[in-house]
C-alpha cells in the first residue's frame, strides 16, 4: 500500500525557473492538501482540494498553482521560482469528515526544494 | 479566528524521563483533535485522535488528554526513549469542514542519552 507518494524528493532550482511537484495517493481520499514547512517552523497550507476539479487557496498560495484532474493526483506548480520558496513541501490526503469522522491526514515523505 | 497554539516550542529531556506537551485551541465548532509525530525529514504521522467527549486516550507510552471546556489538550510521554526525539504537532478539525484542519506549530522534543 503506497499511501501518498511525492516526487521528486530533492530539487535545486535557479531563480525564475519553473517546476511541478508531483503528488499521488492510492487511498481514494477526496481531500488533498499541499503544505510547506520552513526550517524550525510549522506547516502552512498552500492549496487544498475537496475533490476532482475543485481547488481552493490556503494560507500562502502566492507563487503557486494547483490542479486536480483526477482523485489520485494533485500536482503543485511553481512558475517563477524565488528564494523565498526554499522549503520542504508536503502533500497530504484525507477522507471527508462529515461522513466518516475519519479526518486523519496521511502525508507524503516531502520534497526538499532549494531556490538559488 | 481559529487557532492552535502549542507550548513549549522546544524541549530537551534526558532519556527515561517523562514530559508533557501542551496544546491550546480556539477552534469552534470543534470536531476532534489529533496529535502527530514528525520525525526529522519525514511527514507527520498520527499518534492519537480525541473527540470532544473523550478525556484521555493512550497509545503505548503516549497519553493524550482533552478538556473541551477549557479547550486544552496535553500529550504526556512516559519513560522517554531516544526514538521519541521529533516534533509533536497538535491538529484540530473544526466541526464544519475537514478541509480547514488547523495545525499547531509543533513542539520540538529532543531526548538526550
Amino acid at each position: 500500500n503506497a499511501g501518498v507518494t511525492q516526487t521528486p524528493k530533492f530539487r535545486i532550482l535557479k531563480i525564475g525557473q519553473s517546476m511541478t511537484l508531483q503528488c499521488t495517493q492510492d487511498m481514494n481520499h477526496n481531500y488533498m492538501y499541499w503544505y510547506r514547512q520552513d526550517p524550525g517552523m510549522g506547516l502552512k497550507l498552500i492549496y487544498y482540494s475537496v475533490g476532482a476539479g475543485i481547488t481552493d487557496k490556503g494560507e500562502v498560495p502566492n507563487g503557486y498553482n494547483v490542479s486536480r484532474s483526477t482523485t489520485e493526483d494533485f500536482p503543485l506548480r511553481l512558475e517563477l521560482a524565488a528564494p523565498s520558496q526554499t522549503s520542504v513541501y508536503f502533500c497530504a490526503s484525507s477522507y471527508t469528515y462529515p461522513k466518516t469522522m475519519n479526518t486523519e491526514a496521511f502525508f507524503g515523505q516531502g520534497t526538499r526544494l532549494t531556490v538559488v | 479566528k481559529n487557532q492552535v497554539e502549542q507550548s513549549p516550542q522546544s524541549l530537551i529531556i534526558l532519556e527515561g524521563k517523562n514530559c508533557t506537551l501542551q496544546c491550546n485551541y480556539t477552534v469552534s465548532p470543534f470536531s476532534n483533535l489529533r496529535w502527530y509525530k514528525q520525525d526529522t525529514g519525514r511527514g507527520p504521522v498520527s499518534l492519537t485522535i480525541m473527540t470532544f467527549s473523550e478525556n484521555t486516550k493512550s497509545n503505548g507510552r503516549y497519553t493524550a488528554t482533552l478538556d473541551a471546556d477549557t479547550k486544552q489538550s496535553s500529550l504526556h510521554i512516559t519513560a522517554s526513549q531516544l526514538s521519541d526525539s521529533a516534533s509533536y504537532i497538535c491538529v484540530v478539525s473544526p466541526g464544519s469542514s475537514a478541509s480547514k484542519i488547523i495545525f499547531g506549530s509543533g513542539t520540538r522534543l529532543s531526548i538526550r542519552p
